[in-house]
């Protein structure tokens, strides 16, 4: 059983363009809620990440969305780039950094 | 990328015999954990280590056996390899606890089990 559940599972995109994650969650325990970028043969790569009481969150090119009512988030990655082609995952804290990790997200951003 | 170097990076076995990976820091991280990752699935948690000799189950820990004898060294061993036991590893390292601290995540060691 997944605990958040993600989609789509593969994205392209053209350059330029807005790319867009989304995640949803059920345990209202989760307190820290962190996208992670992985490149083929890497470990994965904190991107950025949200506390529950924010509902929005920007770095540079990179926005997380959150909705608690909903238990939902979503990345938003502003004039995605060729090098943004990564799988991309959502994750959430369950306590003592053990995270849950969404399915992944296999983004190809088309030049 | 932060000091965690797992070993090996690839390794063939077969069913039934006993495997072990390593992950070791430099960070003298608190908190040390193993992640396996299979396509459909993500990262699962498979057991983590919160100090020295202290250790817990996580969500897919059935097995697997862990060890924990000095702060840098975080042992992941499958006693009888199984075919489903095939995956990619990662070992990741917290320095805290709390909720908005970074795990940091080894390269993985790629495991096939035939």
């Amino acid at each position: 059983q997944q605990q958040v559940k993600q989609s789509p599972q593969s994205l392209i995109v053209q350059k330029g363009g807005i790319s867009i994650i989304n995640c949803a969650y059920e345990n209202t325990a989760f307190d820290y809620f962190p996208w992670y970028q992985q490149f083929p043969g890497k470990g994965p790569a904190l991107l950025i990440a949200i506390r529950p009481d924010v509902s929005e969150k920007k770095e540079g090119r990179f926005t997380i969305s959150f909705n608690k009512s909903a238990k939902q988030f979503s990345l938003h990655i502003m004039d995605s780039q060729p090098g943004d082609s990564a799988t991309y995952f959502c994750a959430a804290n369950t306590g003592f950094q053990k995270l849950v990790f969404g399915t992944g997200t296999r983004l190809l951003v088309s030049p | 990328d932060a000091g965690i170097t797992q070993s090996p990076r690839h390794k063939v076995t077969e069913t039934g015999t006993p495997v072990t990976l390593r992950c070791h820091q430099t960070e003298n991280h608190r908190y040390m954990y193993w992640y396996r990752q299979d396509p459909g699935h993500g990262l699962r948690l498979i057991h983590y280590s919160y100090g020295v000799k202290d250790t817990d189950k996580g969500e897919v820990s059935d097995g697997y056996s862990v060890s924990r004898s000095k702060t840098e060294d975080f042992l992941l061993t499958l006693e009888s390899a199984t075919s489903s036991q095939t995956s990619v590893y990662f070992c990741a390292i917290s320095e805290s606890k709390a909720a908005y601290t970074e795990a940091f995540f080894g390269q993985g060691t790629r495991l096939t089990v035939v």
